[in-house]
């Protein structure tokens, strides 16, 4: 199993970013996929999960701004991140089903 | 959402010792808790997950206690490579919600 976060970068306020969770070794199709972060200074938050069934969910943090979704043929799952804020700057993860599995994290830096 | 307070917030401790952490619930989340660790730099690691079971690989000096409200943490036996910050997470309702963190030091 292993998974690879890409798409981090700099942004600027109000901006859009996607992230990717490209993912070897298991069907991303027949598990659940979360995403979580870890802000400068701060703890960790679950940012959103995806289902094998599609269902998807958000922390309130993000709701409404970022969308999670999945490409079975690529077996990547993606993190559509718009208007973006400073404080949704950190390194974002992604993980499979419980845990068990992690990527190495991206960086998103929020920033004028 | 449910909120999650752990305790304490920092932590000393020596090679050797056995120290606990604990987390709260401000309402009933049944058993449905886990435990990570997570080093700078690193990715987060499963260490427990439905409050008491260890995930396959974790050592057994690590363990999980707890349902309902109150859940605890204990390392028996404090390694060097045990130092690190750890964090519970509530995965019974959405939004999932962590603790604020115990950051373990020597």
């Amino acid at each position: 199993v292993h998974l690879v976060e890409s798409g981090g970068g700099l942004v600027q306020p109000g901006y859009s970013l996607r992230l990717s969770c490209a993912a070897s070794g298991f069907s991303v199709s027949n598990n659940y996929m979360r995403w979580f972060r870890l802000a400068p200074g701060k703890g960790l938050e679950w940012v959103s999960v995806i289902y094998s069934g599609g269902s998807t969910y958000y922390a309130d943090s993000v709701k409404g701004r970022f969308t999670i979704s999945r490409d079975n043929s690529k077996n990547t799952v993606y993190l559509q991140m718009n208007s973006l804020r400073a404080e949704d700057t950190a390194v974002y993860y992604c993980a499979k089903n419980r845990g068990d599995d992690w990527g190495q994290g991206t960086l998103v830096t929020v920033s004028s | 959402a449910i909120q999650m307070t752990q305790s304490p917030s920092s932590l000393s401790a020596s090679v050797g010792d056995r120290v606990t952490i604990t987390c709260r619930a401000s309402q009933d989340i049944r058993n449905d808790l886990a435990w990570y660790q997570q080093k700078p730099g690193r990715a987060p690691k499963l260490l427990i997950y439905v409050a008491s079971s260890l995930l396959g690989g974790v050592p057994s000096r690590f363990s999980g206690s707890g349902s309902g409200t109150d859940f605890s943490l204990t390392i028996s036996s404090l390694q060097p490579e045990d130092f690190a910050t750890y964090y519970c997470l509530q995965d019974h309702n959405y939004p999932y919600t962590f603790g604020q963190g115990t950051k373990l030091e020597i």
